[in-house]
């Protein structure tokens, strides 16, 4: 069946470093590729997409490229902040079989120490 | 800007009472789902539904029920409430590709926290 895998949270970086979350998926068909966020008390808001193979996603400093012979979608920012801290969640939408259902990873909680 | 609006916020049910979570979008999207959000197991799909009328099951849909009367609104309700139903509800909505629109971005309403005890 259709299926997004996270890495486990939670990710602890300091300020201005690096982040990569990563993200492969299962799927039939050529489904599109999201990324959610969530802040504390909040619902999901989405971050970025991308619908075809080789598409970047980007918005907020954030990127996420679709890569098909992979099957990934691994979210990266080059210099994270405090306000960045929140749940991340990688979904996908669009598979043969699934037609308009978002199918969720099970999310990845990203903490940004000052 | 109303978007995705759910109500209640927060609800405690004892076992075996019923309720129903309403959910309201004012963006003329045909497609409206609910989820369920544990800890460790993100958003599963509980039921959804691809316009008036039209429902369907979702992954976990067992001691839920759902209608579509209009496009705007699509109530959960919950039967006779188990501790196992005690989650956060996000309810969503997004155009289908057969509305024409440019994105089938899903909107999310702000959630219920619903504890039974």
């Amino acid at each position: 069946g259709n299926s997004v895998t996270q890495m486990e949270g939670p990710v602890t970086l300091s300020e201005e470093a690096f982040l990569t979350i990563n993200c492969t998926y299962t799927a039939t068909g050529y489904p599109s590729l999201f990324w959610y966020v969530q802040y504390p008390g909040e619902g999901l808001q989405l971050l970025l997409k991308a619908t075809k193979a080789d598409d970047k996603g980007s918005n907020k400093g954030f990127e996420a490229t679709y890569r098909k012979e992979t099957t990934s979608f691994h979210l990266e920012k080059g210099s994270v902040q405090v306000s960045d801290s929140a749940v991340y969640f990688c979904a996908l939408s669009g598979a043969r079989d699934s037609s308009y259902k978002l199918i969720f990873g099970s999310g990845t909680r990203l903490l940004v120490r000052p | 800007n109303a978007g995705v609006t759910q109500t209640p916020k927060f609800q405690v049910l004892k076992t075996g009472q019923s309720m129903t979570l309403q959910c309201a979008q004012d963006m003329n999207h045909e497609y409206m789902s609910w989820y369920r959000q544990d800890p460790g197991m993100g958003l599963r799909l509980i039921h959804y539904s691809v316009g008036a009328g039209i429902t369907d099951q979702g992954e976990v849909p067992n001691g839920y029920n759902v209608s579509r009367s209009t496009t705007e609104d699509f109530p959960l309700r919950l039967l006779s409430a188990a501790p196992s139903q005690t989650s956060v509800y996000f309810c969503a909505s997004s155009y289908t590709p057969g509305q024409g629109a440019s994105s089938t971005e899903a909107f999310f309403g702000q959630g219920t926290r619903l504890t039974v005890v």
